[in-house]
């Protein structure tokens, strides 16, 4: 069976950073590009951040741009998201996604004071 | 960016009978290759989302038949010929012709009168 499991949301403070991760199976994970999708409370869904298949194309929304750093480690067959400098507007749900296909159920990060 | 309206966004329906939902684009979504990347998603309830549709009107494996997917350029729609209760949740449009960024319409809300 097809998987995705995110994990390493919480709440931070402003200004603060949290890494999570995605950890696939069920697939040749290796052979997949993938996306990083939120969705804050109550609100819709917005891209965040895409990587190809081997890791060497990247993409960032320019909210996120300079402040997040996406990454994968094929061996280990996870996706990460590493968030620095955290402000209010990132609270939100995280979703892990491959080809915009196959969603994981998400992580939930809190940024507050 | 590519803007993405969703209408109606609250969209009450009777069981048994047909919903229909438009999404329209502030640029022709016909990308260089031929293919039109519009794709809809599904999201019930306290659930992560779901592919249902992509280019425009192929259904991902295991959606059932009464969705269906058409439109071009501008203008696209998404139909439920007849509604079930397991329908009840937020239908989101997404293009992925002229990203980054990736783009989602705000979502309709669909439910059952």
């Amino acid at each position: 069976e097809v998987q995705l499991v995110e994990s390493g949301g919480g709440l931070v403070q402003p200004g603060g950073s949290l890494r999570l991760s995605c950890a696939a199976s069920g697939f040749t994970f290796s052979s997949y590009e993938m996306n990083w999708v939120r969705q804050a409370p109550g609100k819709g869904l917005e891209w965040v951040s895409y990587i190809s298949s081997s890791g060497s194309t990247i993409y960032y929304a320019d909210s996120v741009k300079g402040r997040f750093t996406i990454s994968r480690d094929n061996a280990k067959n996870s996706l990460y998201l590493q968030m620095n400098s955290l402000r209010a507007e990132d609270t939100a749900v995280y979703y892990c996604a491959r080809d915009l296909e196959i969603w994981g159920q998400g992580t939930m990060v809190t940024v507050s004071s | 960016d590519v803007v993405m309206t969703q209408s109606p966004l609250s969209l009450p329906v009777t069981l048994g009978q047909p919903a229909s939902i438009s999404c329209r684009c502030s640029q022709s979504l016909v990308h260089s290759d031929g293919n039109t990347y519009l794709s809809w998603f599904q999201q019930r309830p306290g659930q992560s989302p779901g592919r249902l549709i992509y280019k425009v009107s192929n259904r991902d494996s295991g959606v059932p038949d009464r969705f269906s997917g058409s439109g071009s350029g501008t203008d696209f729609t998404l139909k439920i010929s007849r509604v079930e209760a397991e329908d009840v949740g937020v239908y989101y449009c997404m293009q992925g012709t002229h990203w980054p960024p990736y783009t989602f319409g705000q979502g309709t809300k669909l439910e059952i009168k």
